[in-house]
């Protein structure tokens, strides 16, 4: 079945440094990825999309990377604060939109 | 404000006992979808509308219903409550496509059933 696997271990990282998210896909070959935001008890807050034909996109201090030879897309945030701290989900486009069951970022002082 | 509503935000019922989770939104989406999120598993949809009178099934759609009689409502009704539908839910809308489009989520039901 078409997977979407996100590392289940939060990331924990101090304030100003740089958070790598990863996600990774089996199964199937999704036309585009997208990033997700989520606080507790919140709904997801979409941030970013990324389709299988660009390498890289950006958006302020977010980055986001597709690699379809490795089936991975790499979610970066640079210079984090700890308002950043959240859970961030994957998302690949393929019958459905498939999500991963997010990371934790605990971003400290 | 664009948004998606959902109410009740929190519901104690016991089983077997009829409810109704409304949806709504006000940005003139075609496409609607219910989720739900239980810890450990993510979010899986549960049923989605991709316009009027247009409704399908997720992955998870057992022991659920849904209608779409106008564009802006999407309820999810839960006929026979049992405790494995204990869990968070939410509603979703976006543009046309199922999958290559933002997808605006609401705040979520958190739902218990005894």
């Amino acid at each position: 079945s078409q997977k979407i696997e996100q590392n289940s271990e939060a990331l924990n990282i101090q304030e100003g440094k740089t958070a790598t998210l990863t996600c990774n896909y089996t199964n199937y070959s999704p036309a585009y990825l997208q990033w997700y935001r989520q606080d507790p008890g919140r709904g997801p807050v979409f941030l970013l999309l990324i389709r299988e034909n660009e390498k890289e996109k950006r958006k302020e201090r977010l980055k986001v990377t597709f690699d379809t030879t490795l089936k991975q897309s790499l979610f970066h945030i640079t210079a984090s604060q700890p308002a950043d701290s959240a859970t961030y989900l994957c998302a690949g486009a393929g019958y459905a939109l498939n999500f991963g069951k997010g990371t934790s970022l605990l971003v400290t002082p | 404000e664009a948004q998606v509503t959902q109410n009740p935000r929190y519901l104690i019922t016991v089983t077997g006992k009829k409810l109704t989770v409304t949806c709504s939104q006000n940005m003139n989406h075609e496409y609607m979808s219910w989720y739900r999120q239980d810890p450990g598993l993510g979010l899986r949809q549960i049923y989605y509308s991709m316009n009027v009178e247009v409704t399908d099934k997720g992955d998870v759609p057992e022991g659920y219903k849904v209608s779409r009689k106008e564009k802006r409502n999407f309820p999810l009704i839960l006929e026979s409550p049992s405790p494995n539908q204990t869990s968070l839910y939410f509603c979703a809308s976006s543009t046309p496509s199922r999958t290559h489009n933002e997808q605006f989520f609401g705040p979520g039901t958190r739902l218990t059933v005894l």
